[in-house]
């Protein structure tokens, strides 16, 4: 029973490269989160889906974009890295968000990613 | 002021001492509320959701102050493996708000 798998967990990048994180979910969860951690800063959305052909932003999108593959598939990209982006990524998915959602959220166990 | 505000950390108590801890939220539109628990370096994970009437699992209680925008969580009878840091996190509009979160060391 999977739920959440991202892949990679670690990567080093140059400033300036670009890179994808993945993410899928088992659960037929309709939406899907990308998230940062930070030390001291929690974790502060990026980008979500609330379902499949749907994407918004959160509250840190500049330097990201996203692609909503299918229902299972939530791609974040940084087209050109910065030492800024350097963090500790989460994709999330749950049953259902949008207006009066209650649903938690389901986590995958991160991407670890240094930029240099 | 931030969306959603913590107690400041880290509670370092004894093994079966009781902690609370504290958290409250900006927006009055908030529409449910959560308490996840994350293991360092690891991924959150949900501990307990929290209703207006408060409610209960083993140890964990959380309770729910929609008119002072507070929400809390008692952990009773602490163990050694409850020693992680637990995030306070507020549905607004479909998204998740997290708190910075209260890290909490229990000691034997």
């Amino acid at each position: 029973n999977a739920g959440v798998t991202q892949t990679p967990k670690f990567q080093v990048l140059k400033t300036g490269q670009s890179m994808t994180l993945q993410c899928a979910q088992d659960m037929n969860h309709n939406s899907m989160y990308w998230y940062r951690q930070d030390p001291g800063m929690g974790l502060r959305l990026i980008y979500y889906s609330a379902s499949e052909g749907t994407t918004d932003k959160g509250e840190v999108p500049n330097g990201y974009n996203v692609s909503r593959l299918n229902k299972r598939e939530f791609s974040l990209r940084l087209e050109s890295a910065a030492p800024s982006q350097t963090s500790v990524y989460f994709c999330a998915s749950s049953d259902r968000g949008g207006q009066g959602a209650n649903q938690p959220q389901h986590f995958g166990d991160g991407t670890r990613l240094s930029i240099l | 002021r931030k969306e959603v505000e913590q107690d400041p950390g880290p509670f370092n108590v004894p093994e079966g001492a009781t902690v609370a801890f504290n958290c409250t939220y900006s927006n009055s539109a908030s529409q449910s509320f959560f308490w996840y628990r994350q293991d360092c370096r690891k991924e959150p994970k949900l501990l307990m959701s929290v209703y207006s009437s408060g409610n209960e699992d083993g140890r964990f209680t959380a309770q729910l102050n929609r008119a002072s925008q507070y929400i809390s969580l008692l952990i009773r009878d602490s163990k050694l493996s409850d020693s992680a840091t637990y995030l306070c996190v507020v549905n607004q509009g479909g998204k998740l708000i997290f708190g910075q979160g209260t890290e909490l060391s229990v000691k034997p």
